[in-house]
């Protein structure tokens, strides 16, 4: 069956533009997961949905990070006013399960990120 | 917090020789504990996991057992083969936080020579 996909595959852009990317969870899972993945700062969770609400907001580095989920499915991170240290692979993850089990998460082949 | 440590690489050995890496972990509540890895080009895959104490997951010919008196999942591999050439992580997810967000080490890279 369908994995978990992300779009686009590779993103190049310019500091100071805002940037959009997506993620498409395996259909019925029902929680979404992104994380960040840098060569710095190794692999990050950034936030957490459970349907459409976000629980979990703790990993959000800046304020010029937001994420939505619309109809418990696609979800979309966006980055305004990308700086050179938000390049790095943002991952996307889902799993079918609630808070408290340990669901395995399913993970995107990754956004690449790279602000110039 | 929440926290993984494990062994710097790269890790470089021969075919059929054992693997260890080494994990250790710091937690609140009572986490699940994962191994993912990560083959060249390839997003992350789920290696292993185990849920509570003295459970041991296994997978591929790789073993890890939860040991909650030394807070340490290590990984285990008795005969490399070069296809095993990855990037492995030790992750934890504790289950009395909101959703099951896992907590990752900073990666270990493992190359297998003929």
């Amino acid at each position: 069956g369908a994995g978990v996909s992300q779009s686009p595959s590779n993103k190049v852009t310019e500091k100071g533009k805002d940037v959009e990317l997506r993620c498409d969870p395996i259909s019925g899972h029902t929680a979404l997961y992104w994380y960040r993945q840098s060569l710095g700062q190794g692999l990050e969770f950034l936030i957490y949905f459970q349907g459409n609400s976000a629980p979990d907001k703790s990993g959000l580095p800046s304020d010029r990070f937001s994420a939505e989920r619309t109809g418990g499915s696609v979800s979309t991170l966006t980055i305004q006013r990308t700086q050179q240290e938000d390049s790095a692979v943002y991952l996307c993850a889902s799993s079918g399960g609630l808070a408290g089990g340990s669901y395995e998460q399913y993970f995107g082949p990754g956004t690449r990120l790279t602000v110039t | 917090g929440n926290s993984v440590t494990q062994m710097e690489g790269p890790v470089t050995l021969s075919e059929e020789a054992f693997l260890t890496i080494n994990c250790t972990y710091t937690a609140t509540g009572y986490p699940s504990l994962f191994w993912y890895v990560q083959y060249p080009g390839e997003g992350l895959q789920l290696l292993l996991k185990a849920t509570k104490a003295d459970d041991k997951g296994s997978n591929k010919g790789f073993e890890a057992t939860y040991r909650k008196e030394t807070t340490s999942f290590h990984l285990e591999k008795g005969s490399v083969q070069v296809s095993d050439s990855a990037v492995y992580f030790c992750a934890l997810s504790d289950r009395g936080a909101a959703g099951n967000k896992l907590t990752f080490g900073g990666g270990t890279r493992v190359l297998v020579k003929p």
